[in-house]
C-alpha cells in the first residue's frame, strides 16, 4: 500500500515550457487535491477534484489545469511555466464526508522555473 | 471564503516544556479543525483533528481545543522533545459535501535539548 505517490521528485524548467505533475492514490478515496507550497504562505490549494469526473478550481487556480484521469489519478499542467510557478507541489487525498476528512499526502515535486 | 490566521510563526521552547499554537478562524459554518505536522522536507501529516460537537481532544502529549463562539482553536504539546520540532498547520473546513481545508500559514517549533 504505497498511499499517495508523485512524479517527478524534483524538476527545472525555463520560463514557457510545460510539463505534467502526475499524482496516483491506493486508497479508494474519492477526492484528491493538488496544493502548493512556498516559504510563508502555508498550503495553498490550486484545484480539486471532488469525485471522478470533476473538478474545481482552489484559491489559486490561474496559469495550471488537471485532468481527474480515474479514480487514482489526478494530473496537473502548466502549459507555460512562469518563474511565480516556483514552489513545491503536493498532491493529497480523501474520502468524502462524513467518513471524514483527513487528507493524506503525497512526497511532493520541487519545481523550479529560470 | 474561509480566512484562517495562525500565531506564532515561530515558536522556540525548551526541551520539557509546552508549547501552544492559536488559529482563529472566519466561517462560522466551519466544523472541522484539523492539525498537521511537516518535518524538514517531508510531506505533512495530521496529527490530531477535532470537530465541532467537541470542545477538547486528547492523544497522549498532544490536545486541541475549540471555542466556537470566539471563533479559534489552539494545538497544545506538552512535555516537548527535539523530535516534536517541525512545522505546524492549522487548518478549517465545512467538512460538509466534498469540502476543502483552508490552511494557516504555519508554525515552525524549535524544541531544543
Amino acid at each position: 500500500n504505497a498511499g499517495v505517490t508523485q512524479t517527478p521528485k524534483f524538476q527545472v524548467l525555463k520560463t514557457g515550457q510545460s510539463m505534467t505533475l502526475q499524482c496516483a492514490q491506493d486508497m479508494n478515496h474519492n477526492s484528491m487535491y493538488w496544493y502548493r507550497q512556498d516559504p510563508g504562505m502555508g498550503l495553498r490549494l490550486i484545484y480539486y477534484s471532488a469525485s471522478e469526473g470533476t473538478t474545481d478550481k482552489g484559491e489559486v487556480p490561474n496559469g495550471y489545469n488537471v485532468s481527474r484521469l480515474n479514480k487514482r489519478e489526478f494530473s496537473l499542467r502548466l502549459e507555460s511555466a512562469a518563474p511565480s510557478q516556483t514552489s513545491v507541489y503536493f498532491c493529497a487525498s480523501s474520502e468524502a464526508w462524513p467518513s471524514g476528512n483527513e487528507q493524506f499526502f503525497g512526497p511532493g515535486t520541487r519545481l523550479t522555473v529560470l | 471564503g474561509e480566512n484562517v490566521e495562525q500565531h506564532p510563526s515561530t515558536l522556540s521552547v525548551q526541551e520539557g516544556d509546552s508549547a501552544v499554537i492559536k488559529c482563529t478562524y472566519s466561517d462560522s459554518a466551519s466544523n472541522y479543525f484539523p492539525w498537521y505536522k511537516q518535518e524538514l522536507g517531508k510531506r505533512p501529516q495530521l496529527i490530531i483533528d477535532i470537530r465541532s460537537n467537541v470542545g477538547e481532544k486528547k492523544d497522549q502529549r498532544i490536545a486541541v481545543t475549540l471555542n466556537k463562539t470566539a471563533k479559534h482553536f489552539s494545538l497544545h504539546i506538552t512535555e516537548t522533545q527535539p523530535e516534536d520540532s517541525a512545522v505546524y498547520f492549522c487548518a478549517a473546513s465545512r467538512g460538509s459535501g466534498y469540502s476543502t481545508l483552508t490552511f494557516g500559514k504555519g508554525t515552525m517549533l524549535l524544541v531544543s535539548p
